[in-house]
């Protein structure tokens, strides 16, 4: 089975623009979809990207998805950053009847 | 708007099995587009997909814990309960109920099944300990 590294943390000022980044351990990025899942402290994770790229109704288009298969990763970009933008966020992936999610994220708005 | 909620004891022994059901409102449990998924987080750690079912009974598994998990449903009570065997310190973690979306898609030409999360359960903190 494959694995999914992120970085542990990143952090970034309001405002400015940062992407997080999911690295697939073996097999291709692209031979399935990667979604993305953002989850603040003591709740429940939300997604806020399915399909590599789409946006789940209410998320803002200031989120955004995308996959590289040169570096085998997907990224998550988050423009305009915001305070409440401060979460965990993970992203996650299947194959052969295995759903995987990664270790995630802790996005420090500062 | 589709609800779930997670129930079950708070605290396990050692060796024991715990037990936990979801309760879906909303919305019909014996819907053809949807499985009804568990996930797990350990205390300050990362998601674990623990196993999802289909409302006729068809099922998923994590292979690292198919040896001790069972997921059942019941369609009558729009519930799903999942049960897992001989616990340990290692299987304390808060366990979330979510509706695990399904489809088919191509890729390169061939079917490939995928499918992602929405929405969850609050989450309930089991604990493992004597």
């Amino acid at each position: 089975n494959f694995m999914l590294t992120q970085p542990h943390s990143v952090s970034e000022s309001p405002g400015k623009t940062v992407t997080i980044s999911c690295t697939r351990s073996s097999g291709s990025i692209a031979s399935n979809y990667v979604q993305w899942y953002q989850q603040r402290p003591g709740s429940a994770p939300t997604p806020v990207i399915y399909e590599d790229n789409q946006r789940p109704s209410g998320v803002p288009d200031r989120f955004s998805g995308s996959i590289d298969s040169s570096s085998n990763s997907a990224s998550l970009t988050i423009s305009g950053l915001k305070t409440e933008d401060e979460a965990d966020y993970y992203c996650q992936s299947y194959e052969s009847s295995y759903w995987v999610f990664g270790e995630g994220t802790k996005l420090i708005v500062l | 708007q589709l609800q779930l909620q997670e129930s079950g004891p708070g605290l396990v022994k050692p060796s024991e099995t715990l037990s936990l059901t979801c309760n879906v409102s909303g919305g019909s449990i014996s819907s053809s587009s949807y499985y009804w998924g568990w996930i797990r987080q350990p205390p300050g750690k990362g998601l674990e997909w623990i196993g999802s079912i289909y409302y006729s009974g068809s099922t998923y598994y994590n292979p690292s814990l198919k040896s001790r998990v069972n997921i059942s449903v019941d369609t009558s009570k729009n519930q799903f309960s999942l049960n897992l065997r001989s616990v340990t310190a290692a299987d304390t973690a808060v366990y979330y109920c979510a509706r695990h979306i399904l489809f088919v898609h191509m890729v390169q030409g061939d079917p490939t099944l995928s499918g992602w999360f929405d929405p969850w359960g609050q989450g309930t903190l089991v604990t493992v300990s004597s």
